[in-house]
């Protein structure tokens, strides 16, 4: 099984401003996506941004990017002008082999 | 609208029984997925199908059975087996960029 760690629990951000959470990973496969999911109190699984292993540019969607850092084995999320909305868990999951691995998530709370 | 279904959104089970929770999808996709989260806790693989009557074992299937006789639909049935089912149960469909789809999910509590 693949290992995913998000080292940080818990991290809280003023609104407006920007976060990032880390996330680091363990596979021998050379052909992977990486994703990052949210899910706010609803418990409801929310996409919030993708990146393909074979590229080495940066996804990024709207006020979401990402830190790909392959050889590293690292894929942060950053959060730029964080808004009351954005306040969830945020997991970490690779797939490859026709499976997700999750993290064991962060937990953000953004301060009004 | 296109999207996933999971009924119901709480359920209880007596010590014993088998439960079955829905799992319907619209989107037209090959491949569904279980999962069960734990407070804390990150989503772990129940059990996959990529096609119509095919599934495969996740990584915590024991006490679990799937069907998958129609492309729309994926039950899971939580058994007598397993002896800890109280968790938070998600359906997901995968789709052609390899996201995943997540249903809205049921609680299931053991009493």
């Amino acid at each position: 099984a693949q290992t995913v760690t998000q080292s940080q629990p818990e991290m809280s951000v003023q609104e407006a401003e920007t976060v990032t959470l880390s996330c680091t990973y363990d596979t021998s496969e050379s052909d992977y996506y990486l994703f990052w999911y949210k899910q706010p109190p609803s418990r409801q699984m929310i996409l919030v941004i993708r990146q393909e292993a074979y590229k080495q540019q940066n996804a990024t969607e709207n006020r979401f990017s990402v830190n790909f850092q392959k050889a590293a084995k690292s894929f942060s999320l950053k959060i730029s002008d964080s808004q009351l909305g954005d306040a969830a868990m945020y997991f970490c999951a690779p797939f490859t082999g026709n499976q997700f691995y999750f993290g064991t998530g962060t937990s953000l709370t953004v301060i009004p | 609208d296109g999207g996933i279904t999971q009924s119901p959104k709480y359920l209880f089970r007596k010590e014993g029984q088998n439960v079955t929770l829905s799992c319907e999808q619209n989107l037209n996709h090959d491949a569904m997925y279980w999962y069960r989260q734990d407070p804390g806790q990150g989503l772990r693989l129940i059990y996959y199908s990529q096609i119509v009557n095919d599934f495969q074992k996740g990584d915590i299937a024991e006490g679990y059975s799937v069907s998958r006789e129609k492309k729309e639909s994926f039950p899971l049935t939580v058994t007598s087996a397993q002896k800890n089912p109280t968790a938070f149960y998600l359906c997901a469909s995968h789709g052609q960029e390899n996201e995943q789809f997540f249903g809205p999910g049921t609680r299931l509590t053991v009493l």
